[in-house]
């Protein structure tokens, strides 16, 4: 079973950009096939965007369409998410997950304030 | 986008109780639909996938249906680990929206 660590808390200033990261271990694992979650404080999960397997492109919610890059690399096993242009409002925990749902990483606070 | 609507929001159940959410679409999605639970604090955990397949390691209780709108998740002797956050999400799609969520809590 494959296991996926995220990278460590951070804490942003408006309007500077954040980068999380996703490492696969062990199992079977394909860093085209990740998506990114997340989930501000006390409110339910939202889905940002991720890579469509078979096809190795992104696709992104169209809320975060201008601003979410997500990028895999098969050679390390991982994927990353860079927010841009961030405001309070994406204060969250963001989750990168299998296509399936099956994996979550631990999960990443994103503090933006100033 | 499609929309996905969870019913009822929260709801206080006792320990053996059966309870079922709802989950409703906007637009058919086939038999995309996904079911987690989430505790306080920790990663949401697959239940059921393609509406009515329950995830290896989930316990029986747990039960999916449904197809096209309307999904149902069941529980059918609701233990005291199964206090928590349920989700629907749709893979038909993209974006894979979620539902708003129930909450489960403690009669």
């Amino acid at each position: 079973q494959v296991l996926l660590v995220q990278s460590g808390a951070e804490v942003k200033k408006p309007g500077s950009s954040v980068k999380v990261s996703c490492q696969a271990s062990g199992g079977t694992f394909s860093s085209h096939a990740i998506n990114w979650v997340r989930q501000a404080p006390g409110q339910g999960l939202e889905w940002m965007g991720g890579i469509i397997p078979v096809f190795n492109s992104p696709t992104y919610a169209q809320k975060f369409q201008d601003r979410l890059t997500v990028t895999t690399d098969e050679s390390t096993r991982s994927a990353q998410m860079e927010l841009s242009s961030l405001i309070s409002a994406d204060t969250a925990v963001y989750f990168c997950a299998t296509y399936r749902g099956d994996v979550w990483g631990q999960g990443t606070l994103v503090t933006v304030s100033s | 986008a499609i929309q996905l609507t969870q019913s009822p929001s929260s709801l206080s159940a006792s320990v053996g109780d059966r309870i079922t959410i709802t989950c409703r679409a906007s637009q058919g999605v086939g038999d995309t639909v996904v079911w987690y639970q989430q505790k306080p604090g920790r990663a949401p955990k697959l239940l059921i996938f393609d509406a009515s397949t329950l995830q290896s390691g989930v316990p029986s209780r747990f039960s999916g249906s449904g197809s096209g709108t309307d999904f149902t998740l069941s529980i059918s002797s609701l233990q005291p680990e199964d206090f928590a956050t349920y989700y629907c999400q749709q893979m038909f799609t993209y974006p894979h929206v979620f539902g708003q969520g129930t909450k489960v809590d403690i009669k």
